[in-house]
């Protein structure tokens, strides 16, 4: 069975640092990995995905992800906080091998003050 | 992207009754996914809705607490039945992306119900 950890609930971060939202993660053979934000009262977003290549993918609002396959880690990154990033962010990850079932983290809530 | 509707945002329903809520999607896909989101928790997958066939519920949830219908290929209904106060959550549809997005889900903005 699939899972995925994160293992902060919050994170704070002052703005203008870097911040980084932790994420592992358990799957049998080639995971794909998501990240996704919530926004108070809105639905998910899609912020990126590792599918194969690069270890290292961008995506959205200046966001990237480092995936690490040994140690199964798929951590969020940012090189400098806003306080519009405040929210709260959910790893995902899906089978390589078929399925469409996406199982999430429990998720960490990024708090980026001024 | 695909665009994702639902109906309604939110409800507040007594204890014993019913809700259905209607999720709309701007183009055609295959695969449809109701989510649940309790309150200050993960999201946990509650069935995948295929248009012509039944739906697939995960473990933890059946149909006739949680009947699903998919009557075509931009439309699906979730409709929780006799809730209780535990039913109170945020329930979300899902689709796969399409081409280039084939394998991120996109979200609707969910429907947050409470009951009382």
């Amino acid at each position: 069975a699939q899972s995925v950890a994160q293992p902060e609930d919050q994170v704070n971060v002052a703005e203008g640092n870097p911040l980084t939202v932790k994420c592992t993660y358990s799957v049998s053979g080639n995971p794909y990995l998501f990240w996704y934000v919530q926004y108070p009262n809105r639905g998910l977003q899609f912020l990126l995905k590792y599918i194969t290549g690069d270890n290292l993918v961008k995506g959205s609002y200046g966001f990237e992800a480092e995936f690490n396959k040994s140690q199964t880690s798929f951590h969020l990154k940012k090189p400098s906080a806003l306080v519009s990033d405040s929210a709260l962010y959910f790893c995902a990850v899906r089978p390589t091998g078929g399925g469409n079932k996406l199982t999430f983290g429990t998720g960490t809530q990024l708090k980026v003050e001024l | 992207s695909a665009v994702i509707s639902q109906k309604p945002s939110r409800d507040i329903c007594q204890r014993g009754t019913s809700l259905t809520i209607q999720c709309q999607v701007d183009s055609q896909v295959t695969m449809m996914f109701w989510y649940r989101q309790q309150p200050g928790q993960s999201l946990t997958l509650i069935a995948t809705a295929n248009q012509g066939s039944e739906a697939t519920y995960e473990s933890g949830f059946v149909i006739d607490k949680f009947p699903i219908s998919r009557p075509n290929l931009t439309f699906s209904t979730l409709t929780v039945s006799n809730m209780s106060p535990e039913d109170s959550s945020i329930y979300l549809c899902s689709v796969d992306g399409t081409s280039g997005s084939r394998y991120e889900q996109y979200f609707g903005p969910g429907t947050r119900l409470t009951v009382t």
